[in-house]
């Protein structure tokens, strides 16, 4: 089993559209869940991080339930500009570091915005 | 500023031959990263350094994989006796050092082994 699974898709939507994108993960010992957008061809950049409260970022929201290891991203109004690959990522806590900087990253969905 | 660059950008070589990829972080950024992502995927995570020191190095997929990181800014990611198999998309990150820092990607080196 994927660390990290996703839902590869792809999701055809028309502009204005809302669309969610779900990931589970499988580690309980996972600290810290970021979302990173990845443009065909292009480098992952951090999208948003994703906090137990949920937190929320202009039209983009994110949700995370610890009891389930499920992390969820909703884009609300979809812009043809939203057109990427979208990853979920967790980072894991090693036993007795504070830093271990190590992401795990799921396999990646793929939006596409139509008009 | 200037972001994480790498090189070469392109690579291509021979099964047998030995590769070295390099990687410039963003000025001032204690942690480096290096990750493999093949098409369709998401970045492997490989190893990372907090300045010059290798914190962990769990997903080398062998010993022919080897990184350094000796003056703890540049790092150089090395590939002995390449395979096929070894073929992908080497990305390097940094980040100004705790896990909850954004890690800052570069644009990659393309390494095909013929």
């Amino acid at each position: 089993r994927k660390e990290v699974e996703q839902d590869p898709g792809p999701f055809n939507v028309p502009e204005g559209a809302t669309v969610a994108f779900n990931c589970t993960y499988s580690n309980s010992a996972s600290q810290s869940f970021f979302w990173y957008r990845q443009d065909c061809r292009k480098e992952p950049k951090l999208l948003m991080s994703v906090y137990s409260s949920g937190n929320e970022d202009g039209r983009f929201t994110a949700q995370l339930n610890r009891a389930s290891q499920y992390i969820s991203l909703l884009i609300r109004d979809s812009k043809l500009s939203d057109s990427a690959t979208y990853l979920c990522v967790v980072n894991i806590d090693r036993k007795g570091s504070s830093n271990t900087g190590k992401l795990i990253f799921g396999q990646g969905t793929t939006l596409q915005v139509k008009p | 500023g200037a972001g994480v660059s790498q090189s070469p950008r392109y690579k291509v070589t021979k099964r047998g031959q030995d590769v070295a990829l390099r990687c410039d972080p963003i000025s001032g950024h204690v942690s480096l990263y290096w990750y493999r992502q093949a098409l369709g995927q998401g970045p492997e995570f490989l190893t990372y350094f907090n300045y010059e020191a290798q914190q962990d190095k769990s997903g080398l997929p062998n010993d022919r994989f080897s990184a350094e990181r000796p003056e703890g800014s540049i790092s150089t990611l090395t590939i002995q006796r390449t395979e096929q198999r070894d073929s992908a998309m080497y990305r390097c990150a940094s980040s100004l050092g705790t896990p909850y820092n954004e890690q800052f990607f570069g644009p990659g080196t393309r390494l095909t082994v013929l």
